[in-house]
């Protein structure tokens, strides 16, 4: 299976202020057609997650454009250009390259 | 709108099977694939498989091969999930989504299912 890293674990940010997220996989996410599906998902408390970014970086509809996904092969880098009270949870990166999918620990979002 | 609404939640003895139901509207339940995904109490998410609503074909992780069965009702647009054999390492809440990490993306509510004696 396709492991997931994400660092870091835990990401404390003073409000207005940008944070990243890492993501690395074991093995390269670039598929047989050429695509690459490494996909960011948001999740708030008591709720299902909330997909934000799509194949590295194609942002879903209705997600902010302060969120911005980047990367190739096995490193990817969620950005928040300037975090907001409502962009705290755990935030997961997923692969749906290989069976089976994968995601990524999770990434806890604070604010300081 | 475009909705997945999803059973409630269920209390199982060890050993005993649950189904979790998943119905779709607002949209051609056939034309988009379904997939499972859980979440023990505090942990990440975990990826269990699909069902081609159309076909009725499926593919699982193989960590699930053998307990799990996806099945599809396409007359009333609805999804099964069942797990059996059930443990307390499958205590979580299970998840339809549809077509994952796509711009057809759509979640259920999600599931609670707790294993106990």
């Amino acid at each position: 299976d396709v492991v997931m890293t994400q660092t870091p674990l835990s990401s404390p940010v003073t409000l207005g202020q940008p944070a990243s997220i890492s993501c690395r996989s074991s093995e390269s996410l670039v598929h047989s057609d050429g695509n690459t599906y490494l996909s960011w998902f948001q999740q708030r408390p008591g709720q299902p997650p909330r997909l934000l970014i799509y194949k590295i970086s194609n942002r879903f509809s209705g997600v902010p454009d302060r969120f911005s996904g980047s990367g190739a092969g096995t490193d990817f880098t969620l950005k928040i250009s300037r975090v907001e009270v409502e962009d705290v949870g755990v935030y997961y990166c997923m692969q749906a390259t290989q069976f089976p999918y994968t995601f990524g620990q999770g990434t806890k979002l604070e604010i300081k | 709108q475009v909705q997945l609404v999803q059973s409630g939640a269920e209390l199982k003895k060890p050993g005993a099977s649950v189904k979790v139901s998943c119905k779709a509207s607002g949209y051609t339940f056939t034309g988009y694939y379904m997939h499972w995904v859980r979440q023990a109490p505090g942990q990440g998410l975990e990826w269990m498989g699909w069902i081609n609503p159309n076909s009725g074909g499926t593919n699982y992780a193989q960590k699930f091969q053998g307990r799990v069965a996806m099945t599809r009702d396409t007359s009333i647009s609805t999804a099964y999930m069942e797990l059996s054999r059930l443990t307390s390492d499958d205590t979580a809440v299970y998840y339809c989504a549809r077509k994952p990490s796509t711009i057809s993306d759509v979640w259920g509510q999600g599931t609670t299912v707790t294993v106990s004696s």
